[in-house]
């Protein structure tokens, strides 16, 4: 069956330092992969999503970036944090054959101080 | 894009149905999903529909599409404490980024 692990659950960062979130997808190939970003008490907006090794779209211009080092990895880096940047990042996949739904890690709570 | 909305809040009493109501603009939807996320979690797959379906029951849940309308609903029969979360609601086709979602509904049941 597939799994998809995403770390850490939590993180507390100062401004200006760097990020590295990670995410992985166990037991399918060739996954659709994706990152979004929910502020407190609001809804989710897709910040990026990849349907192969390399191939990265962005939805919104900001200060984060995604990177798809291999097949069933997802990283999602800054290379300094804003207080903006705080919020619950969560990871998803989906089958690129069908795309029936996605489904989404546990979360990733950051917190930018 | 699609547009997905729903009310933001809804609160019920324990026993009680609750209904999430949900509506999207592009007409050719193909898939329509319900998702629940409890606090500090991820988004959990609880049902979903084919736009050729009209409504769909599992256990407590029913799902209803009025395709003509645009309009999706989640009813929660016999509403429990533990159904207190955000729901959300999606639709879209297939392929890659290709599913909207709503902004979610806090609903809470009260005791």
């Amino acid at each position: 069956s597939q799994t998809i692990h995403q770390w850490p659950a939590t993180l507390v960062q100062p401004v200006g330092s760097p990020l590295s979130l990670e995410c992985t997808v166990e037991g399918t190939s060739n996954p659709n992969l994706y990152w979004y970003r929910q502020a407190a008490g609001r809804g989710l907006q897709l910040l990026f999503y990849s349907v192969g090794i390399g191939q990265i779209s962005s939805e919104v211009p900001q200060n984060l970036s995604a990177s798809r080092p291999q097949d069933r990895q997802f990283i999602l880096s800054s290379k300094k944090l804003l207080l903006s940047d705080s919020g619950f990042y969560l990871c998803a996949w989906s089958d690129h054959r069908d795309n029936y739904g996605y489904t989404f890690g546990s979360g990733t709570r950051l917190t930018v101080v | 894009g699609e547009d997905v909305e729903q009310s933001l809040f809804l609160s019920v009493r324990e026993g009680d149905s609750s209904v999430i109501n949900c509506t999207y603009t592009d007409s050719s939807s193909t898939y329509l999903y319900w998702y629940k996320q409890e606090p500090g979690a991820g988004l959990q797959l609880l049902t979903y529909i084919f736009s050729n379906m009209d409504m769909k029951q599992d256990q407590r849940l029913t799902v209803l599409l009025n395709k003509k309308d645009k309009h999706l609903s989640l009813r929660i029969a016999d509403t429990q404490t533990g159904d207190s979360a955000i729901y959300f609601c999606a639709a879209g086709g297939r392929g890659a980024n290709n599913l909207f979602f709503g902004t979610g509904t806090r609903l809470t049941v009260i005791p």
